[in-house]
């Protein structure tokens, strides 16, 4: 049973790019959510996606959106790219909702951006 | 808000001894807590959580927690620490089920270091 997984594992961009992260969650998972991890810090929430639509959002901006697809995986854009994108970008997914361990959020490796 | 501290930087043990990794939370309502540890390179894997019941919460690898209501607080322990325990430890917080509360708040991490 595979984990969660996101691609690529690493990214070099310039600022001003843009760059679009994947992330395909464990299997029977529904919910998928993206979290920025900068250097020397814990991971901070960015959005949450369910069935296809944005249910929650954290504290980033417009450049950061995202999609999620009828199989559940997601992909997360971030246009205008600046040096302060530069960090782990974390995929977690979690169990659908009927299931007794719902509130555990599984995460994936990451995707380390780096913007030069 | 919801928040979490973790008030040391990094934590020193030698194999062997008891270790102890420190959380203190803040959420309205009742808290689902977790730990996660990371180790370098890595992404995010789940140790343990609370939700509901025993104070004491067992977990993978040894590790367990013990939930504090009056203290606010979910410290993380093991009896006796291995070499390979040595990771960056994460201790979030989710607040009580309802709409747009799956984000998980992250304290910014400990560091533990097992001393041969």
């Amino acid at each position: 049973d595979a984990g969660v997984t996101q691609s690529p594992t690493h990214l070099i961009k310039t600022r001003g790019q843009q760059v679009t992260l994947r992330c395909s969650p464990k299997s029977g998972h529904d919910t998928v959510s993206w979290y920025q991890q900068a250097l020397g810090q814990g991971p901070q929430f960015i959005f949450q996606y369910y069935e296809e639509e944005e249910r929650q959002r954290g504290n980033f901006p417009d450049r950061f959106s995202g999609h999620q697809f009828p199989n559940y995986s997601s992909e997360l854009n971030v246009n205008a790219l600046l040096l302060g994108d530069s960090a782990l970008y974390l995929c977690a997914s979690r169990p659908r909702r009927d299931s007794a361990y719902q509130e555990t959020q599984y995460f994936g490796p990451g995707t380390r951006l780096l913007v030069l | 808000a919801q928040s979490v501290a973790q008030p040391e930087d990094q934590v020193n043990v030698a194999e062997g001894n008891p270790l102890t990794v420190k959380c203190t939370y803040s959420v309205s309502g009742n808290p689902y807590l977790f730990w996660y540890v990371q180790y370098p390179n890595r992404g995010l894997q789940f140790l343990l959580k609370y939700i509901t019941g025993d104070n004491l919460v067992k977990g993978s690898y040894g590790f367990e927690a013990e939930f504090n209501k009056s203290q606010t607080s979910f410290h993380l322990k093991k009896p006796s620490a291995l070499v390979s325990d040595s990771a960056l430890y994460f201790c979030a917080v989710r607040g009580p089920s309802g709409a747009g509360s799956y984000q998980l708040t992250f304290g910014k991490g400990t560091k533990l270091s097992v001393i041969p």
